[in-house]
Formats: structure tokens, C-alpha cells, sequence
């Protein structure tokens, strides 16, 4: 079975500083992999994914991901952080045609 | 183009009745799926349409159905209402061809509330 773990439930990061948000995965297979942001009351917003290729994949609103095979992690960075980034953040994973599955979510909170 | 549009967006309810929720996905958007979303519980799946079949299911009652019309648009049913059925309800589409590695986009979702 696929399973997804963000290992912090919130992430705290001054403004300016390079931030990182954790996400390791459990796929039969080759895993397609995905970041999503949710602002309060708000569906979530597709901000990159990784199907093959290159192992950094870059997305929007500066973010990017780096897939790391033999420690099944897809790690989502930004070099310098906005307040405007404060939102709760999901990884998602999917194997093939199975359903999406999404991890518990990580809160990054931006201080000014 | 418009996005994933769920109507109604806000929903209240007494224990053991039934609703119904509704999904417009993306013009051309032949995949939509359901998530419920609780604080305690996070993001949990309930079903996938692709092509009017459901395609996946996730681990939830009966109690919850749902079924996908020809032009794509879904439809989600929870009968007999409980407490613990308020949640956010969360549909997203994507273009999917059949290979699944195509990314969903979510619409702004519909908040249960059941009293």
C-alpha cells in the first residue's frame, strides 16, 4: 500500500531564510509525486510534481523539490522565504493509476 | 478557463438525513475525485471517477457514494448523516489519459456542517 509522512507538523522560518518542508513516501513502483499549498478556507492550489527526469524539479512561487530515489524523499525548499508563503502545505503521492494519496500536512509559518 | 467549481458551498444538516455535493471539473477533465478533509483526520480519499467508472475507492461506508454523468461532472451522496460526517468536502479534476501522473487541480470545496 502507498503511504505518504510529513514528519513536522509545522515548520517555523524567518523571513529571508531558506525554508524546507519534509515528505517521505512508501510506492509499489515508480512513484509520481506532488506538492499542494492550502490558504484558510481554500481548495488546495498544484504547486509541482515530479514524474521522471531530473531529480529537482522546479514549480511555482519560487518552490522547488528534490526527489531522492534510495531515500524515498521528495523534499520541498525555497531559497528565501515570504510571509506571503505562510500556508498549510500537503505531499502526494500516486502510483500509476491508484488513488492520490496525501500526507498529513505541514503548517510553514513565515515570520516577518 | 474556469476551474473546478463545487456547489453549494456551504451546507447545514441534521443527523440522518441525506445531502448530495456537486463537482464541475475543468472543461475536459475526464477524472474527478473526492477527499474529505477534517482537522483530525487531514486529507482522506473517497473515490475516483475516470470516464463515468469509478475507478478507485477509499476505505469509507456505504453511507457515501458517488457517480460521475457523462459530460464529467460528479456527484457525491452521504445518507444518514452523523456528527462526525462534518468536514470540508474537497472534488478535483484532472486530465488524466489513463496514465495517472497528471496533476489535479482542486476546486474551493463544500463545508458540511451536520448539527
Amino acid at each position: 500500500a502507498q503511504s505518504v509522512a510529513q514528519p513536522e507538523d509545522q515548520v517555523n522560518v524567518a523571513e529571508g531564510n531558506p525554508l524546507t518542508v519534509k515528505c517521505t513516501y512508501s510506492v509499489s513502483g515508480n512513484p509520481y509525486l506532488f506538492w499542494y499549498v492550502q490558504y484558510p478556507n481554500r481548495g488546495l492550489q498544484f504547486l509541482l510534481k515530479y514524474i521522471t527526469g531530473d531529480n529537482l524539479v522546479k514549480g511555482s512561487y519560487g518552490f522547488e523539490a528534490e526527489f531522492n530515489k534510495s531515500q524515498t524523499s521528495f523534499h520541498l525548499k525555497k531559497p528565501s522565504a515570504l510571509v506571503s508563503d505562510s500556508a498549510l502545505y500537503f505531499c502526494a503521492v500516486r502510483a500509476n493509476t491508484d488513488k492520490l494519496i496525501f500526507g498529513t500536512g505541514t503548517r510553514l509559518q513565515v515570520f516577518p | 478557463k474556469a476551474g473546478v467549481t463545487q456547489t453549494p458551498r456551504y451546507l447545514i444538516k441534521t443527523r440522518g438525513q441525506q445531502v448530495t455535493l456537486s463537482c464541475s471539473p475543468i472543461s475536459g477533465h475526464r477524472s474527478v475525485s473526492w477527499y474529505q478533509q477534517t482537522p483530525g483526520q487531514g486529507l482522506q480519499f473517497l473515490f475516483e471517477y475516470f470516464s463515468e467508472t469509478q475507478r478507485n475507492k477509499g476505505n469509507f461506508p456505504g453511507r457515501f457514494s458517488g457517480r460521475q454523468f457523462s459530460n464529467s461532472r460528479s456527484e457525491m451522496n452521504v445518507s444518514t448523516l452523523e456528527l462526525g460526517d462534518s468536514a470540508l468536502y474537497l472534488c478535483a479534476s484532472s486530465s488524466d489519459t489513463g496514465t495517472g501522473y497528471t496533476e489535479a487541480f482542486f476546486g474551493q470545496g463544500t463545508r458540511l456542517t451536520v448539527v
